[in-house]
């Protein structure tokens, strides 16, 4: 299957600096990638779609300056969170889309694990 | 938007029985369901899906359903092993950038 590689795999950081998060598809070009957001025991929440050569698609009450993104190429998308504050802790997990629209499957990162102290 | 149920919220079975899981969805516009497999601390995987086409699909020990008139589909797990211990999340697409509503998640422990 289609490979997705996300970096780091763990961050721990500062209160008020801000953190990248590089998502890549490495075998095949992504035109849509995903971000979610997994709260412990909980689903995956959607936070945007990120389209190539586009701006992202935030979802409700997503603060689009607070998580920024960008999707400069077909195999790379980037989270950047800006500001980072400890309700900002989480895990963030990233998804690639295979093929167009009509096949619409994705794979996923192996999550960033992000704790802001 | 699409608003995605899943039942039950934690199964436990004995290794060789089945396992059930079952999800509603709400936006009869939906027409791609794939559920996803995780274990701690590790990437959702992607174990079967199935299109609003067809009524049933399997793979080996996996099989999913989908009644689009009741708008519900479910997982069934045959001769269920250890290694089968994850949480499931059923999800549910409804076009408009293809983007995915995730069900809240089935803890399977299968106990020996």
């Amino acid at each position: 299957g289609a490979v997705v590689s996300q970096h780091p795999s763990r961050v721990i950081c500062k209160s008020g600096t801000s953190v990248k998060i590089e998502c890549r598809s490495l075998d095949f070009q992504a035109t849509t990638m995903f971000w979610y957001r997994q709260f412990p025991k909980q689903s995956l929440m959607l936070m945007a779609t990120s389209n190539e050569g586009s701006k992202a698609t935030y979802e409700q009450g997503v603060e689009k300056d607070k998580f920024l993104i960008n999707h400069a190429s077909l195999t790379l998308s980037t989270l950047t969170v800006t500001s980072a504050h400890p309700e900002d802790s989480s895990f963030y997990i990233c998804s690639a889309r295979e093929g167009g629209a009509a096949k619409n499957i994705q794979y996923f990162g192996a999550g960033t694990r992000l704790s802001v102290l | 938007g699409e608003n995605v149920e899943q039942h039950p919220s934690t199964l436990s079975v004995q290794e060789g029985d089945s396992a059930v899981i079952k999800c509603t969805y709400s936006d009869s516009a939906s027409n791609y369901f794939p559920w996803y497999k995780q274990e701690l601390g590790k990437r959702p995987q992607l174990i079967i899906d199935i299109r609003s086409n067809v009524g049933e699909k399997k793979d080996q020990r996996i099989a999913v359903t989908l009644n689009k008139t009741a708008k519900h589909f479910s997982l069934h797990i045959t001769e269920t092993q250890p290694e089968d211990s994850a949480v499931y999340f059923c999800a549910a697409s409804t076009g408009g950038g293809n983007k995915l509503t995730f069900g809240t998640g089935t803890q399977l422990k299968v106990e020996l």
